[in-house]
């Protein structure tokens, strides 16, 4: 199984500030690579898909970029309702695995 | 708009069986490939289980193999997971995915989830 592993596991960051968090895959998923968020008590939402394809309606200040093993996902100029928990998830092969999230809070 | 709504959940003892249903509206149901996904309390997510769009493959992560089936009626728009064998390690919130694009692998929508909680 291919394992997914992010960096930090939190983050604590304010109202503006730029917020980067990486994921890395223990063997090569090309650019099948999705990241998520949730809020507490919420599904996941999709944000990016195929690593840097920003979903429909996603604000412009999330971002994502990689290819094969190394991921990330940017959050420029974060806003309030960006303080949740980032999920990325590779799509490459079964069994689907996610990384084990990284919370941004204040 | 798109909407999945899971029903079926609840608290059943170990070894027990249950079945949870997603109904789903807003697309074509029968155009795209559906999964459960799962999460523990205070923990990660995990993928279950996937279905193609016309229900022909199926697909289980190692930890449900043989004892959860996933199915699907197009004809009414419904995802099915029947849980067989339940163990404590399957209490986890449990939430239905539709299948995105470019690839039926990412989840670009999910359903509010439904607890199940295995239990004696």
């Amino acid at each position: 199984d291919i394992q997914m592993t992010q960096s930090p596991s939190a983050v604590s960051a304010s109202v503006g500030d730029r917020v980067t968090i990486t994921c890395r895959a223990t063997q090569g998923i090309n650019k099948w690579l999705a990241w998520y968020q949730q809020k507490p008590g919420k599904a996941p939402k999709l944000l990016i898909y195929a690593a840097s394809s920003l979903q429909t309606g996603v604000p412009s200040r999330f971002s994502g970029s990689g290819s094969g093993t190394d991921f990330t996902l940017t959050i420029n100029s974060l806003q309030p309702e960006d303080f949740a928990t980032y999920f990325c998830q590779q799509a490459n092969s079964f069994p689907f695995t996610f990384g084990p999230g990284t919370k941004v809070d204040i | 708009e798109v909407r999945l709504l899971e029903s079926g959940g609840g608290l059943v003892q170990p070894g027990g069986s249950l079945r949870l249903s997603c109904a789903a509206s807003g697309f074509t149901f029968s155009s795209y490939a559906m999964h459960w996904v799962r999460q523990a309390p205070g923990k990660g997510l995990e993928w279950v289980s996937g279905i193609s769009a016309s229900g022909g493959s199926t697909f289980y992560a190692d930890s449900v193999t043989g004892r959860f089936t996933i199915s699907r009626d197009n004809s009414k728009n419904t995802l099915y997971v029947q849980m067989n064998s339940l163990r404590a390690e399957d209490t986890a919130v449990y939430y239905c995915a539709k299948g995105g694009f470019p690839s039926e692998y990412f989840f670009d929508f999910w359903g509010q989830g439904i607890l199940v909680t295995v239990s004696s």
